[in-house]
């Protein structure tokens, strides 16, 4: 049984530039979250996807989108880039139901110059 | 003042001794999580629990939900356990659907 997969797993963009991320969850996982990760901190919540809509938001601003497709695989996308997106990407699936496990792919190492 | 503290930041230890590492929460939540991320990026759930005590292996987690604070012990520590440790708990909201927040993480090092 595969877990959450990632990918790219790592990635070089040139500001101003747009980038996909890609995450496939967990067999029988419904629901994706993505988070940022800058270096020496914990993971920022991002945005959730359920049912193929965006069901909640952190403080991120648009530039920062995303889709999940009816096989409940995600993208993160994001417009724009600015140095400050250097961060490791991290995708997580969780099941129904708000308390289950959360399970987490090995992240995207995106490096913005 | 975050929503998730966890102490020490930084923890270095011989192999062989017990470790403890602390989290505290300053809301209401349903469940947490406390997670394991080795250089390179992945993250792996060690436990999630809402009440009592988890044993696994070496590992160890209790969560007093009253106090809202939890710790992680590792028993017989090994250079192996080198790793951040982060706590992450779930908002009992009814709106955060399973939304995590994270604790900053602790940097555990253990010497052979």
């Amino acid at each position: 049984d595969a877990g959450v997969t990632q990918s790219p797993t790592h990635l070089i963009k040139t500001r101003g530039q747009q980038v996909t991320l890609r995450c496939s969850p967990k067999s029988g996982h419904d629901t994706v979250s993505w988070y940022q990760q800058a270096l020496g901190q914990g993971p920022q919540f991002i945005f959730q996807y359920y049912e193929e809509e965006e069901r909640q938001r952190g403080n991120f601003p648009d530039r920062f989108s995303g889709h999940q497709f009816p096989n409940y695989s995600s993208e993160l996308n994001v417009n724009a880039l600015l140095l400050g997106d250097s961060a490791l990407y991290l995708c997580a699936s969780t099941g129904t139901g708000f308390t289950t496990e959360a399970f987490f792919g090995q992240g995207t190492r995106l490096t913005v110059v | 003042k975050n929503e998730v503290e966890q102490s020490p930041q930084n923890l270095t230890a011989q192999e062989g001794e017990f470790i403890t590492i602390n989290c505290s929460y300053s809301v209401g939540i349903s469940a947490l999580h406390w997670l394991q991320q080795h250089p390179g990026g992945g993250i792996v759930s060690l436990f999630m629990l809402s009440s009592g005590k988890k044993k696994h292996g070496r590992l160890i987690a209790t969560i007093n939900i009253q106090e809202k604070h939890s710790s992680l012990h590792i028993t017989a520590s090994h250079p192996r356990d080198s790793a951040v440790y982060i706590c992450a708990v779930i908002d009992a909201g009814g709106t955060s659907y399973g939304k995590l927040t994270f604790g900053q993480g602790t940097i555990l090092t253990v010497h052979p």
